[in-house]
């Protein structure tokens, strides 16, 4: 099964800026499937933060950006907050394997 | 508000089944799609399928292909995920979620604990 490759963990102090980097393959992002972004705070179901590469859904703070290249997607949240300690996930399609839904390996945002 | 409401935990023993429920409310449930998330502890997220609440067609990850069969009620608004033959490795949070390829997974249910345990 096609999997989207994602750094363990990023880390940053409040106020800063993060980045996390989501890499797939031709079959998935490559071919133009749209990355979708989850926030998963302890203990709870995952969240949508980013739709469609790039579109905030309604009541996400705009300190939440994301961006697609070629393969690979980025998702960045500037000015940092205590409140953005979490897992969070990317997502797309997979043409491949009569085709599938396939998320991210997962990163761990850590608040310093 | 849009909402999902799943069953309650479940431990079931090697080999047994298990059905988890998932009841969607302030929508029209037959206009959108029904996904079937599970994350085993300290895991990441693994898709399982999809139903076509509309038609009642299915698409399954080839991984559960066999094992997994998920299922609607329109009449009641609700989807129903049912894992076969089930084994330890098979203990996780089962979630799911309204959406697809392109809108992404939005809401989520609570989820539902599945233990697999003799």
């Amino acid at each position: 099964q096609s999997v989207l490759t994602q750094p363990p963990s990023v880390s940053g102090a409040p106020g800063q800026r993060v980045t996390i980097s989501c890499t797939g393959s031709s079959s998935n992002i490559g071919a133009g499937f749209d990355v979708h972004w989850y926030q998963q705070l302890p203990g709870t179901a995952p969240k949508l933060l980013i739709y469609g590469n790039s579109n905030r859904p309604s009541g996400v703070p705009d300190r939440f950006s994301g961006s697609k290249s070629g393969t690979s997607a980025s998702l960045a949240i500037s000015g940092l907050q205590a409140e953005d300690e979490a897992d969070f996930y990317c997502q797309s399609y997979d043409s491949s394997l009569s085709g599938s839904y396939v998320f991210g390996t997962g990163t761990k945002v850590t608040v310093l | 508000q849009v909402q999902l409401v799943q069953s309650g935990a479940e431990v079931k023993k090697p080999g047994a089944s298990v059905k988890v429920s998932c009841k969607a409310s302030g929508y029209t449930f037959s206009s959108y799609a029904i996904q079937w998330v599970r994350q085993a502890p300290g895991q990441r997220l693994e898709w399982m399928g999809w139903i076509n609440t509309g038609n009642g067609n299915t698409k399954y990850s080839q991984k559960f292909q066999g094992r997994v069969t998920i299922t609607r009620d329109t009449s009641a608004s609700t989807a129903y995920m049912e894992l076969s033959s089930l084994r330890s490795e098979d203990t996780a949070m089962y979630y799911c979620a309204r959406g697809g390829s392109t809108t992404g997974f939005d809401p989520w249910g609570q989820g539902t604990l599945v233990t697999v345990s003799s």
